[in-house]
């Protein structure tokens, strides 16, 4: 199958600081990246999509400012957490989706673990 | 609005089988998918089924879909240790070609 690359796979930083996440599509091109945060013993929850050549769309109640995400080209989305408070301590995961015969798969990261202290 | 639901735990002995269910709500889902997540890590594809197929059987693992009851189920023959993870199940939503994933059920596997 496809494969998606995520980086870092874990980081711990200070409150107020800002972490860059980057997802990559490795060997296919990706218009379209979706961002998903997972606390514990929970489901994936979707926070945006990303779009290649324009702008991010939010889900109701992510803060755009906060969780800024940029499409630079067809294989990278990033994700950035800025100001980062220890509440925005998360599993953080990346997909993207890609044509496989007639279906549409969507293709997942390795996640990134995001501590804030 | 779309929602996807299971039962959060199951457990059962090495060798014998596992069934996961799990329901939904938008009756114009196309796709409905299976992920496996083991811990600390992202998810991995399992398998899936057209909306209009009723059955689908890759290996192990056996996806029912009953499209009348919105009722989706995951068997696992012959269930090993190394299956012990979260199964998430999932639906393509009608517009976007985002996922809707249910709370995820943690299967245990007792040797």
């Amino acid at each position: 199958g496809a494969v998606v690359s995520q980086h870092p796979s874990r980081v711990i930083c200070k409150s107020g600081t800002s972490v860059k996440i980057e997802c990559r599509s490795l060997d296919f091109q990706a218009t379209t990246m979706f961002w998903y945060r997972q606390f514990p013993k929970q489901s994936l929850m979707l926070m945006a999509t990303s779009n290649e050549g324009s702008k991010a769309t939010y889900e109701q109640g992510v803060e755009k400012d906060k969780f800024l995400i940029n499409h630079a080209s067809l294989t990278l989305s990033t994700l950035t957490v800025t100001s980062a408070h220890p509440e925005d301590s998360s599993f953080y995961i990346c997909s993207a989706p890609t044509r496989q015969g007639a279906n549409t798969e969507a293709f997942f990261g390795q996640g990134t673990r995001l501590t804030v202290v | 609005g779309e929602d996807v639901e299971q039962s959060l735990f199951l457990s059962v002995r090495e060798g014998d089988s596992s069934v996961i269910n799990c329901t939904y709500t938008d009756s114009s889902s196309t796709y409905l998918y299976w992920y496996k997540q083991e811990p600390g890590a992202g998810l991995q594809l399992l398998t899936y089924i057209f909306s209009n197929m009723d059955m689908k059987q890759d290996q192990r693992l056996t996806v029912l879909l009953n499209k009348k009851d919105k009722h989706l189920s995951l068997r696992i023959a012959d269930t090993q240790t190394g299956d012990s993870a979260i199964y998430f199940c999932a639906e393509r939503a009608n517009q976007g070609g985002k996922l809707i994933f249910g709370q995820g059920t943690e299967l245990s596997v007792k040797p």
